[in-house]
């Protein structure tokens, strides 16, 4: 059971927008920033997003973050079959000695 | 551009202690602006933080495992370490090793994953 909320998986048509959820509680997501990871099969973890909503170099503006209160969002938009992955949320939780703690993990299909 | 190796046995026997090394190139361990972190990932699930490290020697562990975790880092050869002893079954899984902001706590460049067994 991980402490950070995500559904099992999403699907979308290519060129479509899909977006993903991360829900948390005050001492996790409420308090802390939110990254984004994308894990393609076989690959190790991806950076996408750090801080909510900022980009690393070299990742494209069809990825975009969010934060509201205790819950964060991933978007996709313009959907590639090149984006089908488990995409991962991750933030600090400062009721467990201010350990890291990931989401379960969605598992993107691009239809 | 930094990246991270793992490297170690696949293959570990039960009750004993795995140990894996993470070597970084094109980049100081030594930067002030990181710390370094394990991460596994059992087959078919989710990521789980082990444990991190700062180039002080400052560590921080899951209190899920921090009966049986050690990590440390030598600065002279770019590179941390791993040890988790007493292993069972459930501690198969892919072992990555990660470069982490400090601020922020993205973990931002990640090794390419090594698989360890446990098994008799």
């Amino acid at each position: 059971q991980s402490v950070l909320t995500q559904p099992p998986s999403v699907s979308a048509a290519p060129g479509q927008k899909v977006t993903i959820s991360c829900s948390g509680s005050s001492s996790n997501i409420g308090n802390n920033y939110v990254s984004w990871y994308q894990q393609l099969p076989g690959t190790a973890p991806k950076l996408l997003i750090y801080e909510n909503n900022k980009r690393p170099s070299g990742i494209p503006d069809r990825f975009s973050g969010s934060k509201s209160g205790t819950s964060a969002t991933l978007g996709i938009t313009g959907l590639q079959t090149g984006d089908e992955a488990d995409y991962y949320c991750g933030t600090w939780d400062s009721s467990l000695s201010a350990v890291p703690v990931f989401g379960g993990g969605t598992k993107l299909t691009v239809l | 551009q930094v990246q991270l190796q793992e490297s170690g046995p696949g293959l570990v026997k039960p009750s004993q202690t795995l140990s894996l090394t993470c070597t970084v190139s094109g980049g100081s361990i030594s930067s002030g602006s990181y710390y370094w972190s394990w991460i596994r990932q059992p087959a078919g699930k989710g990521l789980e933080w082990i444990g991190r490290i700062y180039t002080s020697g400052s560590t921080n562990y899951n209190p899920s495992l921090k009966s049986r975790v050690t990590i440390s880092v030598d600065t002279s050869k770019n590179q941390f370490s791993l040890k988790l002893s007493s292993v069972t079954a459930a501690d198969t899984a892919v072992y990555y090793c990660a470069r982490v902001f400090m601020v922020g706590g993205a973990f931002d460049i990640w090794g390419q994953g090594t698989m360890v067994t446990v098994s008799s």
